[in-house]
């Protein structure tokens, strides 16, 4: 089984700032990771997935995570955010060889402010 | 163009007046699910199909029924609705072969609202 904790349920944080949300998982069997973003009022986009290879990974709209295994983390970071980052994150995870599904954290409230 | 379409995107209803949400996808995908999404729960699983005739409960099924009769559709079914099933729901697929490292796509949502 997966589980996955998203330590921040919001986090303020004036334009231009750097950000970090915070994403924990557990699972028995080995995963892919992923971060998705929901914008106000719409549906969810993927932001970037963990699959393999390199443990830096890079997303849509400058957005990058870092998968460390031995300390079962995929915190997101963005060096400089925008009023236009203002939005829901969450993280996912979903088992690599099994026919499981996908487990999504609780969110994390972006708010950017000028 | 990939698309998974669910249909109404908004609703408002009574409590016990039986609805079907509808989701459809055009990828020929096996897998697909509902979830369903709540303030400060992120998004929870309520039901899933593998594939045709092949469903499967989630972590919070109580309330629902679905279907999984042909493989682009997948309905969702609150045969009692009640407040507590007030909330936004998402339908997702994804190819079956691939596992997750394959791309989910998500609707658009549909929000309900149950009086």
């Amino acid at each position: 089984a997966q589980s996955v904790t998203q330590l921040d349920s919001q986090v303020p944080v004036f334009e231009e700032a750097p950000v970090e949300l915070r994403c924990n998982y557990s699972s028995s069997v080995s995963v892919y990771l992923f971060w998705y973003v929901q914008y106000p009022n719409q549906g969810l986009q993927l932001l970037l997935k963990y699959l393999s290879g390199s443990t830096l990974v890079k997303g849509i709209n400058g957005f990058e995570a870092e998968f460390n295994k031995s300390q079962t983390s995929f915190h997101l970071r963005k060096p400089s955010v925008h009023i236009s980052d203002t939005a829901e994150y969450f993280c996912a995870v979903g088992p690599r060889r099994s026919q499981g599904n996908l487990i999504f954290g609780k969110g994390t409230k972006l708010s950017v402010k000028p | 163009e990939a698309q998974v379409t669910q249909n109404p995107r908004y609703l408002i209803t009574v409590t016990g007046k039986k609805l079907t949400v509808t989701c459809s996808q055009n990828m020929n995908h096996e897998y697909m699910s509902w979830y369903r999404q709540d303030p400060g729960l992120g998004l929870r699983q309520i039901y899933y199909s593998m594939n045709v005739e092949a469903t499967d409960k989630g972590d919070v099924p109580e309330g629902y029924k679905v279907s999984r009769k042909e493989k682009r559709n997948f309905p969702l079914i609150l045969e009692s609705p009640s407040p507590n099933q007030t909330s936004l729901y998402f339908c997702a697929t994804k190819s079956q072969g691939g596992a997750w490292g394959t791309e989910a796509f998500f609707g658009q949502g549909t929000r309900l609202t149950v009086v």
